[in-house]
């Protein structure tokens, strides 16, 4: 089964760079790693997927390792706006259903 | 843009009861969720659907049911409500098509089992 690891909380000061990372170790090769957030009492929104490069959209860059095992989504200048919770997900085999971790909650500070 | 419409932000039942929790997506979406989100365990899939009247078991389906009539309405229903199924249920939907398709969420039902 497809499983991701990322830290409880990180913390980060409003302006800076923010790196987020997560561990899918068992993603396969062909799925892509997507990334969701989830603002105060909303439902998670799409942040960005790659496969194997960087990728690079309004909303944030991926960076995937080599061997797809990790990745990082770095927010290149937070604001108070980015605090959420961050979910690094990928498709558990060849459905369409999506393994969530606990995500990462972002503290953006003043 | 992408909405899913879930019918309730806030619900209160009684333990016992049967519980319908109603989702609506307009994109024409083949796929259709039903998660719950609890404090430090993240999301958890409950059931989902490709199709019309298909559904497939997700990562907890005991004491739920679901139904998919139409291909826009997913109903997740709780045969007799427990108090440990107070919890946010959140609803989302995808299409099925060459290359990457993401998940859209709704805001999400807040239930309290009383």
């Amino acid at each position: 089964d497809a499983k991701t690891t990322q830290p409880n909380s990180m913390e980060s000061n409003e302006e800076e760079p923010v790196h987020l990372p997560c561990n899918h170790s068992t993603i396969s090769g062909t799925d892509y790693i997507h990334w969701y957030r989830q603002l105060p009492s909303q439902g998670p929104e799409y942040v960005i997927h790659g496969l194997t490069s960087n990728v690079n959209n309004r909303m944030a860059s991926l960076a995937i390792a080599e061997d797809r095992k990790s990745s990082t989504l770095i927010l290149h200048r937070a604001t108070l706006r980015d605090a959420a919770v961050y979910y690094c997900t990928g498709r558990e085999g060849g459905s369409e259903k999506l393994v969530f971790g606990k995500g990462t909650k972002l503290t953006v500070n003043p | 843009d992408v909405k899913v419409t879930q019918s309730s932000r806030y619900l209160v039942k009684r333990t016992g009861e049967k519980v319908f929790l109603e989702c609506v997506q307009d994109m024409d979406h083949e796929n259709m969720f039903w998660y719950r989100q609890d404090p430090g365990l993240g999301l958890r899939l409950i059931y989902f659907s490709y199709d019309v009247k298909m559904k497939e078991k997700g990562d907890i389906p005991e004491g739920y049911s679901v139904s998919r009539e139409k291909k826009e309405r997913f109903s997740l229903i709780l045969e007799s409500a427990s108090t440990n199924q107070t919890s946010m249920y959140l609803c989302a939907s995808s299409s099925t098509g060459t290359g990457f398709q993401p998940q859209h969420f709704g805001d999400g039902t807040r239930l309290s089992i009383l």
